[in-house]
């Protein structure tokens, strides 16, 4: 069975300090994982996923085969990064997305 | 593009009465989605469609949910008769699966309906 665990309900960090949110994985075979992103009374949209190796809004994430993770980093976060994260995967093509519980950001003035 | 359409986007029920929720996709997506957000979770996928055809709905509660794509496009997710736990966001969610603007796998959410069953 496939399953993402984010260990942080809830986060929160300085203004201008780094940030990591954490995500696990199990699956048996070759998955593709994603970051979403929920801002306050917005709907759920995709920050980022690990095939594009690309940097949104200075975020970044990494996956690890070998630890089974996919950990998303900021090095100096900003206020408007206060939101809910969820980490999710999928077999690939159209598959539905399996989601973390998520981790709910809060970026301190 | 517009986004996924989604209605209502609040219902109070009693638990045993039904319930139903449209969606209307991204225009030219094939596959749509049902996921259930139970409050402090994260989203639980309940049933996929590609064009008017099931493709999953191994998590889908087919005693009380059912779902519905006729013609490929709209979507409606009953539930009937509602129980307490069915309380959450539902969300419905599209992706562009084939077509000049293939866009990998990027699924697009609604902003959800909410369920309350007292």
């Amino acid at each position: 069975a496939q399953r993402v665990t984010q260990p942080e309900k809830l986060l929160s960090v300085f203004k201008g300090a780094p940030v990591e949110l954490k995500c696990n994985y199990s699956y048996s075979g070759s998955p593709e994982l994603f970051w979403y992103v929920q801002y306050s009374r917005q709907r759920l949209q995709l920050l980022l996923r690990h095939i594009s190796r690309e940097s949104i809004k200075g975020f970044t994430a990494d996956l690890n085969k070998g630890e089974t993770s996919f950990h998303l980093k900021k090095p100096f976060a900003q206020e408007e990064d206060s939101a809910m994260y969820y980490c999710a995967l999928s077999g690939g093509g159209a598959d539905g997305l399996t989601f973390g519980k998520g981790t709910h950001l809060i970026i301190q003035p | 593009e517009a986004g996924v359409a989604q209605s209502p986007r609040y219902k109070i029920i009693e638990k045993r009465q039904s319930v139903a929720f449209w969606c209307n996709p991204i225009s030219g997506h094939a596959t749509l989605y049902w996921y259930q957000q139970i409050l402090g979770q994260g989203p639980k996928l309940l049933i996929q469609f590609q064009n008017n055809g099931v493709v999953d709905d191994s998590q889908l509660p087919k005693d009380r949910f059912s779902a519905e794509r006729l013609k490929g496009v709209d979507s409606t997710l009953k539930i009937q008769p509602a129980k307490l736990e069915d309380s959450a966001v539902y969300l419905c969610a599209s992706m562009r699966t084939y077509g000049p603007q293939y866009s990998g796998n990027t699924i697009y959410f609604g902003e959800g309906s909410w369920l309350t069953v007292v």
